[in-house]
């Protein structure tokens, strides 16, 4: 099956800072999903990104599926934006579901 | 909020017991995903059921099972329940049989003592 590690798996930030969160795929995905954990275990959708590059607000993500890797950005880093950060991607054949990496965890501090 | 709604949010059980949990899917999507998501394990994909039929399973054991109604809410059934089954169950919704977003409920986080 497909394999999807991320990098780096912990992160430790000053708000203030940014940061860039990589997640590599070992497949062609027909969809590619960035979600933040919040410490309540709310899983948020960030961005829908099978390729190409998005924004919204402090975050934006790019993802180049040639290269089979993506990478989300996150600037003026707060206090909020501290959980686990995960990609998920699935690959375009039937019977497959989104599989997730371990993702990274992110501690911002005040 | 996502639209994904789950029931209940949290059980508390003793081993061998059987619980079932349920799901309702964003208004419109036809796809309901389950999935585990354990300390040692991460997120782990379950089964996956588009308009009522089965159409994928991951990493479910036998112990457990689960069914899409014709309303299409579903609903994932845990029986002779171990220690080690203690985790957060989600619950994702999607539009497509095979491609579009999923969005995720908030979890049913469940205790086996």
């Amino acid at each position: 099956g497909i394999q999807v590690e991320q990098s780096p798996p912990d992160l430790i930030l000053q708000e203030g800072a940014n940061s860039t969160l990589r997640c590599n795929f070992s497949d062609s995905v027909n969809n590619l999903q960035w979600f933040h954990q919040n410490p309540w275990g709310q899983l948020i959708n960030l961005f829908y990104i099978p390729s190409g590059t998005k924004q919204n607000g402090r975050l934006s993500a790019t993802t180049v599926a040639t290269e089979r890797y993506s990478l989300l950005y996150i600037s003026s880093s707060q206090t909020t934006d501290s959980g686990v950060y995960f990609c998920a991607v699935k690959v375009n054949q039937a019977g497959t579901a989104l599989i997730f990496g371990k993702g990274t965890t992110l501690s911002v501090s005040s | 909020d996502s639209g994904v709604t789950q029931t209940p949010k949290h059980l508390i059980t003793a081993t061998g017991q059987r619980v079932t949990l349920r799901c309702s899917p964003r208004s419109g999507d036809l796809s309901v995903y389950w999935y585990q998501q354990s300390l040692d394990q991460g997120l782990q994909f379950l089964i996956h059921y588009y308009n009522g039929e089965e159409r994928a399973k991951g990493n479910i054991l036998e112990r457990f099972s689960a069914q899409q109604f014709p309303d299409l809410h579903s609903e994932l059934n845990l029986s002779s329940l171990e220690l080690g089954d203690s985790a957060l169950y989600f619950c994702a919704s999607s539009v497509g049989k095979n491609t579009g977003e999923l969005f995720f409920g908030e979890g049913s986080r469940l205790t086996v003592l």
